[in-house]
């Protein structure tokens, strides 16, 4: 049963290019969050999807940045025309519930952006 | 003002001495959890909270809703325990909010 998986690792780009982050949930999970962590910050939430609908993006920079959950393959987490601001470590997580006491995330290992 | 600030930011120990770590918040939660992170590494949940205290293997997670404050405690510190540990809260909706972190530093 495998975790949480982010692809790529590592992934650098140059100004102006566009970055695809990828995360495929946990077996079971429904409910996916991502979270960016800037160099020497804390985790920032960015945005909250369920299969085929954003529940909450109140997280996500206003322009170049994009995410989605379709019905079929891993959530994409998209920056169009990086910038070196954007450079982060940006983290995936599942949840099988929204609600409820046994609610309870599993993280990625996390998709390293370097924006050279 | 964070919303969820940790004590203390930094925190050096020697093998086998007990470690607390702080974490306070400012409004009433749903739930509470904590997070360890290696350097360059991925972040994995330890616990989640919503009332009273739990205990895995050397850690141990206790919370105060009325006085909104959550400690973490490692017995018997190890070298092996040295990462960063996350404080996070989830208040009515549905995302994190996170403090800044406690790097700890256990020395043999």
């Amino acid at each position: 049963n495998a975790g949480v998986m982010q692809n790529p690792r590592h992934l650098v780009r140059r100004r102006g290019q566009e970055a695809r982050l990828r995360c495929s949930p946990m077996k079971g999970h429904s409910h996916v969050y991502w979270y960016r962590q800037l160099p020497e910050e804390g985790l920032k939430f960015m945005v909250y999807l369920q299969k085929e609908n954003i529940i909450d993006e109140s997280g996500m920079p206003k322009e170049r940045f994009s995410a989605e959950f379709p019905k079929e393959g891993p959530s994409i987490l998209r920056i169009q025309q990086v910038v070196r601001g954007d450079s982060a470590a940006y983290f995936c997580a599942s949840s099988p519930y929204s609600q409820g006491p046994n609610y309870g995330y599993t993280f990625g290992s996390g998709t390293r952006l370097t924006v050279v | 003002k964070n919303e969820v600030e940790q004590s203390p930011q930094n925190l050096t120990a020697q093998e086998g001495e007990f470690i607390t770590i702080n974490c306070s918040y400012s409004v009433g939660i749903s739930a509470l959890h904590w997070l360890q992170q290696h350097p360059g590494g991925g972040i994995v949940s330890l616990f989640m909270l919503s009332s009273g205290k739990k205990k895995h293997g050397r850690l141990i997670a206790t919370i105060n809703i009325q006085e909104k404050h959550s400690s973490l405690h490692i017995t018997a510190s190890h070298p092996r325990d040295s990462a960063v540990y996350i404080c996070a809260v989830r208040y009515n909706t549905d995302k994190l909010i996170f403090g800044t972190g406690t790097r700890l530093q256990v020395f043999p």
